[in-house]
């Protein structure tokens, strides 16, 4: 079994401050992790994945992630906010075995101010 | 734009009623995978196919059903629809079938409105 938690159903940072979301994870197996990027009106775009290997993972548009064992975190973090990464984002976990069945936290909006 | 299609963009029907969503994956990708976006469940999987075959399963009703075609598009049949079965459909497409750490391209969505 596996779960996925949020911290955060909203966070709101200024314009060149620093983005950090939370993300925390519980699975039975070592997982595969994901954040995602939702635009209004789109569909779900990866920003960046943790497989296996370099447990700081960088991903599109100046994102990262980093993959805490001991924590049962990928926090994803980016240095300095933009008004364009206004959006909804999610946190998964996928089993790195057996079947495809990948959950998703409920979301974190991130809101952007000038 | 990430290559893969869906239709219709909308839908509006009504309960007891039984609609058909389309997803075309992008050119190459096997695998489809089908989502339920809501407000109350959030973003749950509902099913996957490669190369016309079922290979994983998750939250889906057995009044949903979906299938693979040999040219590789998919459909998501809902029948016997209820309100609650309001939501965002998506459709995401990978190369391969083992799902788990595959890059997904996720497709706009079709929203589904039972009134």
């Amino acid at each position: 079994a596996q779960s996925v938690t949020q911290l955060g159903s909203h966070v709101s940072v200024s314009e060149g401050a620093l983005v950090l979301l939370r993300c925390n994870y519980s699975s039975s197996v070592p997982p595969y992790l994901f954040w995602y990027v939702q635009y209004p009106n789109q569909g779900l775009q990866l920003l960046l994945k943790y497989t296996t290997g370099a447990t700081l993972v960088k991903g599109i548009n100046g994102f990262e992630a980093e993959f805490k064992k001991s924590e049962t975190s990928f926090h994803l973090t980016k240095p300095s906010a933009h008004m364009s990464d206004a959006a909804e984002y999610f946190c998964a976990v996928t089993p790195s075995g057996g079947s495809y069945i990948p959950t998703f936290g409920r979301g974190t909006s991130l809101i952007v101010h000038p | 734009d990430s290559g893969v299609t869906q239709t219709p963009k909308h839908l509006i029907t009504a309960t007891g009623q039984r609609v058909t969503l389309r997803c075309s994956p992008r050119s190459g990708d096997l695998s489809v995978y089908w989502y339920q976006q809501s407000l109350d469940q959030g973003l749950q999987f509902l099913i996957q196919y490669y190369n016309g075959e079922e290979r994983a399963k998750g939250n889906i009703l057995e009044r949903f059903s979906a299938q693979q075609f040999p040219d590789l598009h998919s459909e998501l049949n809902l029948s016997s629809l209820e309100l609650g079965d309001s939501a965002l459909y998506f459709c995401a497409s990978s190369v391969g079938s083992t799902g788990g750490k595959m890059t997904q391209y996720f497709g706009p969505g079709t929203r589904l409105l039972v009134l």
